[in-house]
Order: C-alpha cells, then sequence, then structure tokens
C-alpha cells in the first residue's frame, strides 16, 4: 500500500531544545493526522488538520497543513522526557475515502 | 468511560492454530479497522467496517477473517494460513456516520494485543 515520507526516522535530543518532523506525499490530502506512540501501547491522536495552510497547537505541540496539501510538520517546543516515544502522521485522500495512509514514524529520544 | 478495549494484552499461541482477537468499542463509532504493527513497517490497514455486518478488506487481508455484527464490536480472527503471525494487533474506531463531518475519519485506537506464535 501507498506510505508517507516521514522524516527523520529518528532524533536523540537534550531536555529542552525544540523538536521538528515532516511528513511529505506525491498526492493531494485533504485530512492530516499527527498521533504519538508510547511503547506497547496503541497510537494517541495528538492533532488533526483540515485546511491547506491551518496551524493548529495543542500544548507545547504545532502542527501546520502545507500549502500544496503534500506535506504536514509537527514542531514540538521545549521537549520535556515523556515526549519520548514515536510520532506518526497520516493522511486521507479526499471524498469518502475512510482508509489513512501513514508514515513509517519518527522515534523521539529525550536525554534528561 | 468510553474508549476501545482489546483483549488479551498478550497472546500466545502454537503454529497452525486459528487465534480470534476482540475489540470492543463504547463510543459509538460507527466505523472500526485493525492494523498490524510491525518494527520499522508502521500501520498496515488489514480489515474496515463502516458499517454492521459490511467490512472491506484492506491492503494485507490474506490470512485473516473478520465479522461485524454488533455495532460494538469488531472480532479479528488470525488463520493458520496467515505465514507470519506474529504481531502487535491495533483496532481503532472513527465516528464516520451521516452526515459526514471533517472529524468523521479521526481513528481512535485500542491498546493493542500482541500475539506471538511459535
Amino acid at each position: 500500500g501507498q506510505q508517507l515520507n516521514q522524516s527523520p526516522q529518528s532524533m536523540f535530543i537534550q531536555e529542552g531544545e525544540d523538536v521538528s518532523m515532516n511528513c511529505t506525499s506525491s498526492s493531494i490530502f485533504n485530512t492530516w493526522l499527527w498521533y504519538k506512540q508510547d511503547p506497547g501501547e496503541g497510537p494517541v491522536l495528538l492533532i488533526a488538520l483540515y485546511k491547506a495552510g491551518e496551524l493548529t497547537s495543542n500544548g507545547r505541540l504545532t502542527a501546520q497543513f502545507g500549502i500544496t496539501r503534500k506535506d504536514s510538520f509537527l514542531n514540538i517546543s521545549a521537549s520535556i522526557p515523556s515526549d519520548v516515544g514515536i510520532y506518526f502522521c497520516a493522511g486521507r485522500l479526499g471524498g469518502n475515502n475512510r482508509k489513512l495512509i501513514w508514515g513509517l514514524g519518527t522515534s523521539l529520544a529525550v536525554n534528561p | 468511560d468510553g474508549g476501545i478495549t482489546q483483549s488479551p494484552k498478550y497472546l500466545f499461541r502454537k503454529e497452525g492454530q486459528n487465534v480470534t482477537l476482540s475489540c470492543e468499542q463504547n463510543l459509538n463509532h460507527d466505523a472500526m479497522y485493525w492494523y498490524r504493527q510491525d518494527p520499522g513497517q508502521g500501520l498496515r490497514l488489514i480489515y474496515y467496517s463502516q458499517i454492521v455486518n459490511d467490512f472491506q478488506k484492506g491492503d494485507i487481508a490474506e490470512g485473516y477473517s473478520v465479522s461485524r455484527e454488533k455495532k460494538e464490536s469488531f472480532p479479528l480472527t488470525v488463520t493458520s494460513a496467515q505465514k507470519n503471525p506474529t504481531a502487535f494487533y491495533l483496532c481503532a474506531s472513527s465516528i464516520d456516520g451521516r452526515p459526514l463531518a471533517t472529524s468523521s475519519y479521526e481513528q481512535y485506537f485500542g491498546p493493542g494485543t500482541r500475539l506471538t506464535v511459535t
């Protein structure tokens, strides 16, 4: 199946640093979703984006729906140890398509 | 407390046996999904159901079967035909519904079941 290009694959940062990750596609999407997964648990929805150019925040997390509708970005400010986990992007093509297309994830490690 | 439950958390089976994974939701969501997750491969869709008594194959349906007899339940059977069944299995649901709102497609996940077949 189709997959999104998510980068970077992994990050190792110091506590307090800002983090940026992104997803790109050759297809145009109507919806972008960002999830976080802790080890051994199901993904948790962080932010949902529905309009090109939309910028949405959830606490220290900010995500943007790219203008071209082919990409999305997630930023985490002032990282803390509990930010550790795998972050996934997922996109939905238009129409009545219910299937999500997933990135392979960005693994984040935070050094206290 | 509304949510999605999957049981058991860990499941062990011998090769050649069928095994059924449970998924229940009390969110009143119309659509439900089953994903498989392997290290480094992200989430791959096995089956999904938009309404009771109807379901569609996802990207990797071979060796799996599902049923949707109740809105709240979407059990997944891993059959002996599945060549590499050991994986982390995730169930999700979304509002779906009519008329469709932008949030209708947001998927919410259960805690997962880790299946090990030896």
